[in-house]
């Protein structure tokens, strides 16, 4: 039962562009989401979350949209740079005060081209 | 800052071997947590503990045991390797203030285990 699902195992995108990775969930009661970035031979590392009670976060570069009607979340990357070349996890988890269990997506591969 | 040490990097098992799979963290984190990843896959928590002397089953506990006998380590131990351990252990660990999105996991990097 994947509760979390990146549908899409790869994307290719030109440096300057914009790239949106997409994450789906079934999980009603998920309510936080968070994005992770791995490079190989290291471990994911954190990159945005978004609390269910917004729809938008932005940092920099990246913005995480959520649409819970939807069950649907998305991470902009505008520039894509080459070093954002890496593959991305979405995570979900629920509740506060708990162990934060998260629950992750299977990964999308992103590739930024020159 | 170390922060998620994790050792050893690689390791070949036979069937039926027995190993432990190190985690160190430097961070005064009360929360850790050992995850696997399977190649196409997400990661799966395994094991993980809220403090010293609290563990607490995963969705894929079966064929691994840990302990917390301190804040900063926590061992994963494999008792009887199957083939089916083959994968890459991650363990991570975070901070218990604040909304849970708030004190993300900091991940090791990963120790990949063969199991033949």
């Amino acid at each position: 039962d994947q509760q979390v699902k990146q549908n899409s195992p790869s994307l290719s995108v030109q440096e300057g562009r914009i790239s949106i990775l997409n994450c789906d969930y079934t999980n009603s009661m998920f309510d936080y989401f968070l994005w992770y970035k791995k490079y190989p031979a290291e471990g994911p590392t954190f990159l945005i979350s978004i609390s269910s009670i917004k729809d938008k976060n932005e940092d920099g570069r990246f913005t995480v949209f959520l649409n819970k009607s939807a069950k649907h979340l998305s991470l902009h990357i505008v520039p894509s740079q080459p070093g954002d070349s890496a593959v991305y996890f979405c995570a979900a988890g629920r509740g506060t005060g708990t162990a934060s269990k998260l629950t992750f997506g299977t990964g999308t591969r992103l590739q930024v081209t020159l | 800052n170390a922060g998620v040490t994790q050792t050893p990097k690689f390791r070949i098992l036979k069937i039926g071997q027995s190993m432990t799979l190190q985690c160190a963290q430097d961070m005064n984190h009360n929360y850790m947590y050992w995850y696997r990843q399977d190649p196409g896959m997400g990661l799966k928590l395994i094991y993980y503990s809220v403090g010293a002397g609290i563990t607490d089953k995963g969705e894929v506990p079966n064929g691994y045991n840990v302990s917390r006998s301190t804040t900063e380590d926590f061992p994963l131990r494999l008792e009887l390797a199957a083939p089916s351990q083959t994968s890459v252990y991650f363990c991570a660990s975070r901070a218990d203030r604040g909304l849970s999105y708030n004190s993300p996991l900091h991940f090791g990097n990963g120790t990949r285990l063969t199991v033949t």
